[in-house]
Order: C-alpha cells, then sequence, then structure tokens
C-alpha cells in the first residue's frame, strides 16, 4: 500500500523567501514517481515537478526544487523566492510502476504567502 | 492543445437524485482518473479507467460509478446522492497506465458538486 504523508496544514512565508513544504511517503513499490501540485482557490490542479524514485539529481523546475532523500523516503518541496502568487494549496503525490496503480495524494498544505 | 475539460462547471442536485459529471481527456491521453475533493480535504482517489476499462478503484461505495467511452472521454455517475456527496470532483488524464513509465496526470477544473 502507499501511503503520503503532508504533516504541515498550513504555512506562511515572506515574500521573496524560500520556503520548504514537507512530503514524507511509504511504498513497498521498488519503482515510483513523486509528484507536487499546485491547487490555486479557483481549483484547478497544476503540476509542479517530478522526481522518479531511479533519479540521480533531484529534479528542478524554474522555483521550485524537489529535494528527494530516498534513504528517508522524504520529498520535500522548495519554492525560491516566493511570489504572492504561490499562495495555494500544495499536494505530494505519489505512483507506484507497472499498471493497476493508482496515486496516492497527501492531504496538503496551505501556503500563505505574506507582502 | 486543448486542456482536460469537464462538464458542468457546476451542479446542484437534491438528496436521493443522481448526478452525472462529463470529462473529456487530452488528445492522445487514454487513462482518466477521478477523484473527490471535500470541502478541506486532499484528494480522493475514486476511480481508474484505461482503454476503457476500469483498471482501479478507491474505497467508495458501488452508488459510485462511471464509464469510459471508445473516444476515451468519461463519466462519472453517483446515484442515491447524499449530503456528504457534495465536493468538487476532478478528472484528470495522462498518456497510459502501462509499463514503468511514470507520467504526470492533467486535472482538468472540477465539477463543484453540492446536494441539498
Amino acid at each position: 500500500a502507499q501511503k503520503i504523508t503532508q504533516t504541515q496544514p498550513g504555512m506562511f512565508v515572506q515574500e521573496k523567501e524560500a520556503v520548504t513544504l514537507d512530503c514524507t511517503y511509504d511504498t513497498s513499490d521498488p519503482s515510483y514517481g513523486l509528484f507536487w501540485y499546485k491547487q490555486p482557490s479557483s481549483g484547478e490542479m497544476i503540476f509542479l515537478i517530478y522526481q522518479g524514485s531511479y533519479d540521480q539529481q533531484n529534479a528542478t523546475e524554474g522555483r521550485y526544487s524537489l529535494n528527494f532523500q530516498k534513504a528517508r523516503k522524504s520529498a520535500n518541496l522548495v519554492i525560491s523566492a516566493s511570489q504572492l502568487g504561490d499562495s495555494a494549496m500544495y499536494f505530494c503525490a505519489m505512483r507506484g510502476s507497472g499498471g493497476y496503480q493508482k496515486v496516492t495524494f497527501g492531504t496538503g498544505t496551505k501556503l500563505q504567502v505574506i507582502p | 492543445e486543448a486542456g482536460v475539460t469537464q462538464s458542468p462547471t457546476h451542479l446542484i442536485k437534491t438528496r436521493g437524485q443522481q448526478a452525472t459529471l462529463r470529462c473529456s481527456p487530452i488528445s492522445g491521453h487514454t487513462s482518466v482518473y477521478w477523484y473527490q475533493q471535500a470541502l478541506g480535504l486532499g484528494l480522493q482517489f475514486l476511480l481508474w479507467y484505461d482503454e476503457g476499462e476500469e483498471r482501479n478503484r478507491g474505497n467508495f461505495p458501488p452508488r459510485f460509478s462511471g464509464r469510459q467511452f471508445p473516444n476515451y472521454s468519461s463519466e462519472l455517475n453517483v446515484n442515491a446522492l447524499e449530503l456528504e456527496d457534495s465536493a468538487l470532483y476532478l478528472c484528470a488524464s495522462s498518456w497510459g497506465a502501462w509499463g514503468a513509465r511514470i507520467d504526470e496526470q492533467y486535472f482538468g477544473p472540477g465539477t463543484r458538486l453540492t446536494v441539498t
């Protein structure tokens, strides 16, 4: 069974500062993928970044980077230089390998960027 | 390229009625996923269709059902609506489910279902 844990229900960050959103996971799959999504108040889910379990380097996409520590089973999202538009819910998700594997989402972290 | 589309945007039903929600995936995507997001909660996986077949199902009662059509669009049906079914229902699509490829899901804007 897959499990995603996001222990921070809400966080505040000052504009232009960096912020780390925590995500830990549990799976017995040898190969898996980790995702982060952003959900603004409008409701749509926006894909941010992906990390494969066998990727040698941590994923980066613009201001987003994923701090992947496989031994600790953590996949924290780092947002650098926070902007007011970053205020949203952020969800960590995981998908196992092979067929019939659904994506499991965490409960999310609400990030509020303060001017 | 058009994204995932869902209809209707909002749906208001009374308890006991049936609701039908629709989703059109991105062109070329064969997998469609349905999620329920109740107020203040994360996404709960509902159903996953690929190539017209149900591949996996979340922990929801049988009154939540759906299907995938030959053009890969999908329908979610909720029978005997209950007040707690009020939620945002999100549809997502991806290239496919087979093999070791792990790819991201692209989400639609959602259908907000309100049960009164």
